[in-house]
């Protein structure tokens, strides 16, 4: 199964918003409403940040949120901080081989 | 609360076989709900899926890893395992296990709703 498209690279300055895209197919990210998303700093393991496309697990900011139209999801990070700096990967089950796929991942820059 | 801890050897040789364990600590690997997976993450690269496997036994696996791989549980020591045959450089990487919820009966698991608990990671180097 190939990998879900997300950008790069993506900026933004204290205090604003900014939205990363996972684009899939039909057979995952527009088939089923099971996206998920992870923040990585350098050196450490994933935390889950958002799941099921828009709920947010116990403890994590409400200035993370998720979406989802047609075969694209979005995270959405607003006010933006400094210890938002880092890698975002998406997640989607994927009907291709009844498991999972990841996203290239999203660096994040706070300037 | 859960804890995941992952352990195995730090090099192996070309075409030999990458073997770890993930140990769960805080809770029962058997108390259903949960599929167990594994991950990777070569170096400067992105997340990789390797597969998972949950209550009922069942295994699930990334296509391209299918003919190498087998991940198998262990409920008497309350860990889970990763076997990936014949390895070559290209299997150097982070490999990290985790915990994702679901719905799961005695047969089958539905729903993802995220991996809400990850091992620290181990660096496998693939080298002679």
């Amino acid at each position: 199964q190939s990998a879900l498209t997300q950008p790069a690279s993506v900026s933004g300055s204290p205090g604003q918003s900014i939205t990363i895209s996972c684009t899939g197919t039909s057979s995952d990210v527009g088939g089923y409403n099971y996206v998920s998303w992870y923040q990585q700093h350098p050196g450490k393991a994933p935390k889950l940040m958002i799941y099921e496309v828009s709920n947010r697990p116990s403890g994590v900011s409400n200035r993370f949120s998720g979406s989802k139209s047609g075969n694209t999801a979005s995270l959405t990070i607003s006010g933006l901080r400094g210890e938002d700096e880092a890698d975002y990967y998406c997640n989607s089950y994927t009907s291709s081989s009844t498991g999972v796929v990841f996203g290239g991942g999203t660096k994040l820059t706070v300037l | 609360q859960v804890q995941l801890q992952e352990s195995g050897p730090g090099l192996v040789k070309p075409s030999q076989t990458l073997s770890l364990t993930c140990i769960v600590s805080g809770g029962s690997i058997s108390s259903g709900n949960y599929y167990w997976s594994w991950i990777r993450q070569p170096p400067g690269r992105g997340l990789e899926w390797i597969g998972y496997i949950y209550p009922s036994g069942s295994t699930y696996y990334k296509s391209s890893l299918k003919s190498r791989v087998s991940i198998s549980v262990d409920t008497s020591k309350n860990q889970f395992s990763l076997k990936l045959r014949s390895v070559t450089a290209a299997d150097t990487a982070v490999y990290y296990c985790a915990r994702e919820g679901g719905d799961c009966s005695s047969n089958s698991c539905f729903g993802h709703y995220g991996m809400d608990v990850w091992g620290q990671g181990t660096t496998v180097t693939v080298s002679s």
